[in-house]
């Protein structure tokens, strides 16, 4: 079954320092992979998704089939960014997300 | 809020006891989905609806648990006989027709319920 691995349960960076949140997936085929953001006392919002390769609120993600992974960048993180991150995938064209178990970011001043 | 709207916020109820819980979607999205999430995890896949027929059931969906949409638009989720390790936040989520990966899904605020 596919899986999600999203190995730091916190992370901790200073304003302006850069960012990477990892995510791992196991899946042979070709998965739909998406980035989203759950900000305090917010729902669950969707933040990017690899196949637009856009830039949201200043974050990339880049899906590396080698490595299997799809991690999460910004090269300044700002006070705003602190919140929980989850990576999800869908296979084969389904409708269900299967989520990792998230990373929360936390940015100090 | 034009939002996934969930009620109740919050639900505490004593074991054994039957609970539901509702979700109104966006309203032009014909998809609604169940997700539950327990502490430290990320949500998990419940059920799927196109309109009023329900199209995937996980297997985390034991037989205490339904789920209904009977008209297309809101849907209930309703448990059974509540067992503690019921005890989770249950969000659902909407979107248009077509691939997830093409339509964003958009979530409700979620309902926390906790089994005493």
């Amino acid at each position: 079954a596919q899986r999600v691995t999203q190995p730091e349960k916190l992370l901790s960076v200073f304003k302006g320092a850069p960012v990477e949140l990892k995510c791992n997936y196991s899946y042979s085929g070709s998965p739909e992979l998406f980035w989203y953001v759950q900000y305090s006392r917010q729902r669950l919002q969707l933040l990017l998704r690899h196949i637009s390769r856009e830039s949201i609120k200043g974050f990339t993600a880049d899906l590396n089939k080698g490595e299997t992974s799809f991690h999460l960048k910004k090269p300044f993180a700002q006070e705003e960014d602190s919140a929980m991150y989850y990576c999800a995938l869908i296979i084969g064209g389904g409708n269900k997300l299967t989520f990792g178990t998230g990373t929360q970011l936390k940015v100090e001043l | 809020d034009t939002g996934v709207s969930q009620d109740p916020r919050h639900k505490i109820t004593k074991r054994g006891q039957n609970v539901t819980f509702r979700c109104d979607p966006i309203s032009e999205h014909n998809r609604l989905y169940w997700y539950r999430q327990t502490l430290g995890q990320g949500p998990e896949f419940l059920t799927y609806f196109q309109n009023e027929a329900q199209l995937e059931k996980s297997r985390l969906l034991s037989d205490r648990f339904s789920a209904e949409r009977p008209k297309g638009s809101f849907s209930t989720l309703e448990i059974q006989r509540t067992e503690q390790g019921d005890s989770a936040m249950y969000l659902c989520a909407s979107s248009l027709s077509g691939r997830i990966g093409d339509t964003e899904a958009f979530f409700g605020q979620g309902t926390r319920l906790t089994v005493v």
